[in-house]
C-alpha cells in the first residue's frame, strides 16, 4: 500500500478531459506534486504547490486541491500525454516523502 | 543543466549491505537549497521514497527505512551515496538519485540503476 492513494490507471479518449486525484490525511498541511513519466525518459514536474504549472508545461495541465485531496487535471488530452502519472508529498510532520502508487493515464 | 549518475553493484547478496553512489555534474552539491534524495521502484510497482541529505549534512529517512539506510556526501567529488543494511529480496528494485528543491520538486533524476538481492 501507498501512503498517497491515487487509481492504478485512468483513460480517457483524445480531446477529453482526463483527472487524477490524490488522497492522504496528510495533504491539507503538505503541498502535493506531479510528475509525467514516459518510458525511457526522467519524470518530469508538471504541477507543484498542488496548483502551479512549470514553465514549458503547456496549459492544459492544471492542478487544485481540496482537504486530503490532490487533483491533476488535463484538457483536451492529446496522445502524447499517455505515460504514469505519480502524486508526491511529505508526512504530516513534512519530513518524510511519500508517493503515490502511479496512475497509468491511457489515451484510447 | 545538472545531470545525475547512479553507480554501483547490480547484484547484492542476502544480509549484505547495498552501497550506490550518485555523481553530480553541472553544479555542487554543497551549495544552493537543495535536498539530495534517494527513490526506488520495485518492479511493477510504484515509487518509494528512501530519503535524501541537505547540503548541509543533514538527513531525513523514510521511517520504514530508517534503521536500516544512511545517506551521505562527498563534496570532495561532488558525489552522494546511499548505504541499505541488512538487505532481502524486498530490497530488489531501480534505484534513482534525485534532486529536490523546496517547493518545485524533484526537478532533476537519474536514470536509474537496477540492484537484484539474491545468493
Amino acid at each position: 500500500s501507498y501512503d498517497l492513494t491515487q487509481p492504478p490507471s485512468v483513460s480517457v479518449s483524445p480531446g477529453q478531459t482526463a483527472r487524477i486525484t490524490c488522497s492522504s490525511n496528510a495533504l491539507p498541511n503538505q503541498y502535493g506534486y506531479w510528475y509525467q513519466w514516459k518510458p525511457g525518459q526522467a519524470p518530469v514536474v508538471v504541477i507543484y504547490k498542488n496548483n502551479q504549472r512549470p514553465s514549458g508545461i503547456p496549459e492544459r495541465f492544471s492542478g487544485s486541491s481540496s482537504g486530503t485531496a490532490v487533483t491533476l487535471t488535463i484538457s483536451g488530452v492529446q496522445a502524447e500525454d499517455e505515460a504514469d502519472y505519480y502524486c508526491q508529498s511529505a508526512d504530516s510532520s513534512g519530513v518524510s516523502g511519500l508517493f503515490g502508487g502511479g496512475t497509468k493515464l491511457t489515451v484510447l | 543543466q545538472v545531470q545525475l549518475q547512479e553507480s554501483g553493484p547490480g547484484l547484492v547478496k542476502p544480509s549484505q549491505t547495498l552501497s550506490l553512489t550518485c555523481t553530480v555534474s553541472g553544479g555542487s552539491i554543497s551549495s544552493g537549497n537543495y535536498y539530495w534524495s534517494w527513490i526506488r521502484q520495485p518492479a511493477g510497482k510504484g515509487l518509494e521514497w528512501i530519503g535524501r541529505i541537505y547540503t548541509s549534512g543533514s538527513t531525513n529517512y523514510n521511517p520504514s527505512l530508517k534503521s536500516r539506510v544512511t545517506i551521505s556526501l562527498d563534496t570532495s567529488k561532488n558525489q552522494y551515496s546511499l548505504n541499505l543494511i541488512s538487505v532481502t529480496a524486498a530490497d530488489t528494485a531501480v534505484y534513482y538519485c534525485a534532486r529536490w528543491v523546496w517547493g518545485l520538486g524533484l526537478d532533476f533524476w537519474g536514470q536509474g540503476t537496477l540492484v537484484t538481492v539474491s545468493s
